[in-house]
């Protein structure tokens, strides 16, 4: 069964560094998303992406927040310059433009730790 | 905005036990719910959806939820859990008019004792 895959599953920065995390969604899906989970908090969204475009994106996806579709099979999220904040587990997801019911496929996430 | 809200943070049971974990949602348009399971050290998947209709949905493996509009609710139940069904367990619902994005919430971390 086709799944959402992401590299690395752990990456491990200091504060100010940029970082790229990949993921590959499943490859007839359109819409792709980010999401994030800090320690004991919520799962938050952050951006979707649709038609090489960002569609939404929330508060927390400020200007140190940037997503790229390079290759048509990478979808990427990059944190231009980290803070300790930062520290949290990443996941992207993706769906098929034809799931109206918005059922979004998750990939097992990356942890980010900014020291 | 929506929200939802998982009251509980952890939920210990012994095994062939029933175990509920409640959910309620607040949205003022009309939502899809979901039920999402992460399994230790992997992603969150898909365990099972309210989109219409009828308002009991039903699991493979045994998990059903009840989505209950007036009270706007959506707990999940299993009558009898396994030592597998250990996991983390989020609630989440979509805006049906307008966006794509998943509101969570917080989780409830099962644990199955043997």
């Amino acid at each position: 069964e086709p799944e959402v895959t992401q590299t690395p599953s752990h990456q491990v920065t200091q504060m100010g560094q940029e970082v790229i995390l990949r993921c590959v969604p499943i490859s007839n899906h359109l819409y792709f998303y980010w999401y994030r989970q800090i320690l004991g908090q919520k799962v938050e969204f952050l951006v979707s992406f649709y038609n090489n475009e960002i569609s939404e994106k929330s508060e927390i996806f400020d200007d140190q927040f940037s997503v790229e579709r390079p290759d048509g099979s990478n979808f990427t999220l990059k944190i231009r310059s980290t803070k300790l904040e930062d520290s949290a587990m990443y996941f992207c997801a993706s769906r098929p433009v034809l799931a109206g019911s918005g059922e979004q496929y998750f990939g097992p996430g990356t942890r980010l730790t900014v020291t | 905005a929506q929200s939802v809200t998982q009251l509980d943070s952890q939920v210990p049971v012994f095994e062939e036990a029933p175990v509920e974990l409640r959910c309620n949602y607040s949205s003022s348009v009309s939502v899809y719910l979901f039920w999402y399971v992460q399994y230790p050290n992997q992603g969150l998947q898909l365990l099972l959806k309210y989109l219409s209709g009828s308002t009991l949905v039903e699991s493979i493996n045994g998990f059903e939820a009840e989505f209950n509009k007036s009270q706007t609710s959506f707990h999940l139940r299993k009558p009898s859990v396994h030592i597998s069904d250990t996991a983390e367990y989020f609630c989440a619902v979509r805006e049906k008019a307008a966006g794509n994005k998943l509101t969570f919430g917080g989780g409830t971390r099962v644990l199955v004792k043997p």
